[in-house]
């Protein structure tokens, strides 16, 4: 079955620091994985999507298919990078494309 | 251009009323779907439509119906509300499945259940 594992629940680091948001899945398929962004009471948003291998708002995430991995990453956190932060998994499924989210990561950036 | 829009936008309901909760969107999109999210939880699928007239289960439908007569509009009833449908829902739309496609999210509907 398919599934996204986001083994922090919280995430707090200094404006400035590293951030690294970590993501596991399982999937039998060729993953397809995305990072979506939900920011104080808003709808979420996309961020990233593997396929792209872009960058958004200083945010990159490398699919690691050995490690089953898509972990989200950015140099240097800046306080308005605040949110909840969920990755998710797509795959083709009883003739429907189907996101599976991870828990979410909720990250506070502190002055 | 719109999106995805939700109403209500927050509802407060006794148990055992019911209510429907409208999704409506503008960009033509074949799929529909409707989440709810809780703490620790994540999103989780609650039903979704792959076009007008069609809908099927998702991994949490029991206590919701939904319908799809019409291609822009995705409505998701609860016939008889429990506290434990207290939630955040969202609406999301897509085109059908294509590599690197991302859904759309309508802005939410807070529901809680008393």
């Amino acid at each position: 079955a398919q599934r996204v594992t986001q083994p922090e629940k919280l995430l707090s680091v200094f404006k400035g620091a590293p951030v690294e948001l970590k993501c596991n899945y399982s999937y039998s398929g060729s993953p397809e994985l995305f990072w979506y962004v939900q920011y104080s009471r808003q709808r979420l948003q996309l961020l990233l999507r593997h396929i792209s291998r872009e960058s958004i708002k200083g945010f990159t995430a490398d699919l690691n298919k050995g490690e089953t991995s898509f972990h989200l990453k950015k140099p240097f956190a800046q306080e308005e990078d605040s949110a909840m932060y969920y990755c998710a998994l797509s795959y083709l499924g009883q003739g429907a494309q189907k996101l599976v989210f991870g828990q979410g990561t909720r990250l506070t950036i502190n002055p | 251009n719109a999106g995805v829009t939700q109403t209500p936008k927050f509802r407060v309901l006794k148990t055992g009323q019911s209510m429907t909760l409208l999704c409506a969107q503008d960009m033509n999109h074949e799929y529909m779907y409707w989440y709810r999210q809780d703490p620790g939880m994540g999103l989780r699928l609650i039903h979704y439509s792959v076009g007008e007239g069609t809908t099927a289960k998702g991994e949490v439908p029991d206590g919701y119906n939904v319908s799809r007569l019409k291609k822009q509009n995705f409505l998701l009833g609860l016939e008889s509300a429990a506290p434990s449908q207290t939630s955040v829902y969202f609406c999301a739309s897509s085109y059908p499945w294509r590599r690197g496609l991302g859904y759309t999210f309508g802005s939410g509907t807070r529901l809680t259940v008393v």
